[in-house]
């Protein structure tokens, strides 16, 4: 599976839009961009998943150029609740395969 | 629809013990996965399962670590002889049959083991 490159972490102010870049040069054709969130001494959570141009969910949209080599996670007016760790993976359209976490990117929302 | 659980959600043990950590999967689901997070790591894959059967134990250590998914029951993962390097949380994650395509993996809350 593709490595994923994302920020080890970011700062951010209460109602701004947060987006967090990820990087996956190597994805392959049948693989998919998946993010999760983990907030602090929880499981991670499925938030969105996407393979090409633009995914909108009620939590957070997913921008996939037309390479594939590269996605931005959107939050849009970011609460201090939304501070959290936020995963970029790739994913392989194989029915049950293990997940690959990186060391994610840490967002802190700031009152 | 109670997602999946996890318990005990906190276990401490001394060098030398055995911990069983246990995982029931969301219902519907037979595919339980296992993962270990370090501290500020992020989570690393140790095996997975289906009913009654391993389907890649790629991620397990060789030696003391071993699971098992029971027709009945939770799966369990169990740590003989524990020493202070096991120390983590112990996620637990549960998915669907599978029927072509992604599978959403649910987490539990996890499981933190100490070892003292």
């Amino acid at each position: 599976l593709a490595k994923t490159t994302q920020p080890i972490s970011m700062d951010s102010y209460e109602g701004q839009e947060v987006n967090i870049t990820c990087s996956h040069n190597n994805i392959a054709t049948n693989d998919y961009i998946t993010w999760y969130q983990q907030f602090p001494s929880q499981g991670p959570r499925f938030i969105i998943q996407g393979y090409k141009t633009k995914v909108t969910n009620e939590v957070a949209s997913l921008f996939i150029p037309a390479d594939r080599k590269s996605s931005t996670l959107s939050l849009p007016r970011v609460s201090l609740s939304d501070t959290a760790v936020y995963y970029c993976l790739v994913v392989r359209m194989e029915g049950n395969t293990p997940l690959v976490f990186g060391k994610g990117t840490r967002l802190s929302v700031i009152a | 629809n109670a997602g999946v659980m996890q318990n005990p959600r906190h276990l401490v043990r001394r060098r030398g013990q055995e911990a069983r950590l246990r995982c029931s999967p969301m219902k519907g689901h037979s595919h339980v996965y296992w993962y270990r997070q370090l501290p500020e790591e992020g989570l690393k894959f140790m095996v997975y399962l289906q009913k009654e059967n391993i389907i890649d134990e790629s991620g397990m250590p060789k030696e003391r670590f071993s699971a098992e998914f029971p027709k009945e029951g939770p799966s369990i993962l169990r740590i003989q002889q524990v020493v202070r390097g096991d120390s983590a949380a112990y996620f637990c994650a549960s998915s669907q049959i599978a029927g072509g395509g992604y599978n959403e993996q649910f987490f539990g809350p996890g499981t933190r083991l100490t070892v003292l």
